[in-house]
This record gives C-alpha cells, structure tokens and sequence, in this order.
C-alpha cells in the first residue's frame, strides 16, 4: 500500500522564480492538503483541495496556488520566490469527512531559495 | 482559529525513562488531538490520536490524554528508547471534519543511552 509520495525531494530555486511540487495521496484517500513547514517549527496549513476544487485556505499569498488532478494526485505552485519561501514543503491526504481518517504526510520536498 | 501551544521545546531523559509532553489549544470546539513523531529527513508520522469523547488512550508504551475543561492534552512515553529520539508534534483540528490541522512548535525528545 502506496504512501504519500512527493517529487522532488529537494530543490534549489533563484529569487523571483517559480516552482512546483508534485504529490500523489495514499492509496485510497481523495483529499489533499499542503503544508510549509519552516526551519525548527512546526506544519502550517496552505490549502486542501477535494474535488478538484480549492476547499480552505490558510494565511498564504496568492503566489501560491494549487491543483487536484481527477486521480486525486496534486500540485503546488509557488510564483515570484521570495527567500522566505526556503522551507519543507508537505503533502498530507486523506478521506473527505476526515473524522475517521486522520492526515497521513509524504515525506516532503526541501525548497531552497537563494 | 484554533491556537496550539506546546512545552517543552526540548527534552533529555535518560533511555528507561518516562517522558511528558503538553499542549493546550483555544477552541472548545476542537474534537480530535493528534500526536506526529518526526525523524530527520521525513515527514511527520501519526502515533496515537484522541477524540473528544474519552479522557485517555493507550497503545503500548505511548498514551495520551486529554482535558476538555481545561483544554489540554498530553503525550505519555514510557520505558524510553533512543528510537524514540524524535520531533514531537500535537495538534488540534480548525475545522469540523478535523482534516485541517494547527500544529504546535514541536519538542525535540532526546533519549540518553
């Protein structure tokens, strides 16, 4: 039984660029939520997506945007890389209604901006 | 929304020993407190979790408990060993399905041999 999958592993970006993150949710599950995850703190919340559709949002900029395929896999698109962006990006996912069917997280892409 | 505070945000015991992690959240409304351990270099896993209604769970040397009235819950590991040198994590729900997490800061848990 697949995991949370996530590609790449690490990446290293220039200021001003754009990127983005791929993840494919555990087998079975059909939500999918993004997290940033800073240097010594803990996950914050970006978005989940269900349905192809954008469900929450957390107190993220514009700049980052995302997209759920109809094989439930998902993207994360960061525009105009700022150094603060630098952080452990993690993909959770889960079943829709989620009160029996905790997160299960990949184990993330390394986003470096210089 | 919901806030989680977390304490301690390091901690050393001694391997055999027990250790104690806190968290309080804001919202009387949360109903779901999950625990995520965090090795280096992957992300975080799901060790135990507690609902609303009941006050303790257990699963083998890991257990968490929880008051409402207060609003906090704690995770338990006894007979520590050095693989349970980790990152800890709570966390508590901000919305009514509880797939949508705030995370505490973390407490780094180191066993001693």
């Amino acid at each position: 039984d697949a995991g949370v999958t996530q590609s790449p592993t690490h990446l290293i970006k220039t200021r001003g660029q754009q990127v983005t993150l791929r993840c494919s949710p555990k087998s079975g599950h059909d939500t999918v939520s993004w997290y940033q995850q800073a240097l010594g703190q803990g996950p914050q919340f970006i978005f989940q997506y269900y349905e192809e559709e954008e469900r929450q949002r957390g107190n993220f900029p514009d700049r980052f945007s995302g997209h759920q395929f109809p094989n439930y896999s998902s993207e994360l698109n960061v525009n105009a890389l700022l150094l603060g962006d630098s952080a452990l990006y993690l993909c959770a996912s889960s079943l829709v209604g989620g009160g029996n069917s905790p997160l299960h997280f990949g184990n993330g892409t390394r986003l470096t901006v210089t | 929304g919901e806030n989680v505070e977390q304490h301690p945000s390091t901690l050393s015991v001694q391997e055999g020993d027990s250790a104690v992690i806190k968290c309080t959240y804001s919202d009387s409304a949360s109903n779901y407190f999950p625990w995520y351990k965090q090795e280096l270099g992957k992300g975080p896993q799901l060790i135990i979790d507690i609902r609303s209604n009941v006050g303790e769970k257990k699963d083998q040397r890991i257990a968490v408990t929880l008051n409402k009235t207060a609003k906090h819950f704690s995770l338990h590991i006894t007979e520590t060993q050095p693989e349970d040198s980790a990152v800890y994590f709570c966390a508590a729900p901000f919305n009514n399905a509880g797939n949508m997490l705030t995370f505490g800061g973390g407490t780094r848990l180191m066993v001693k041999p």
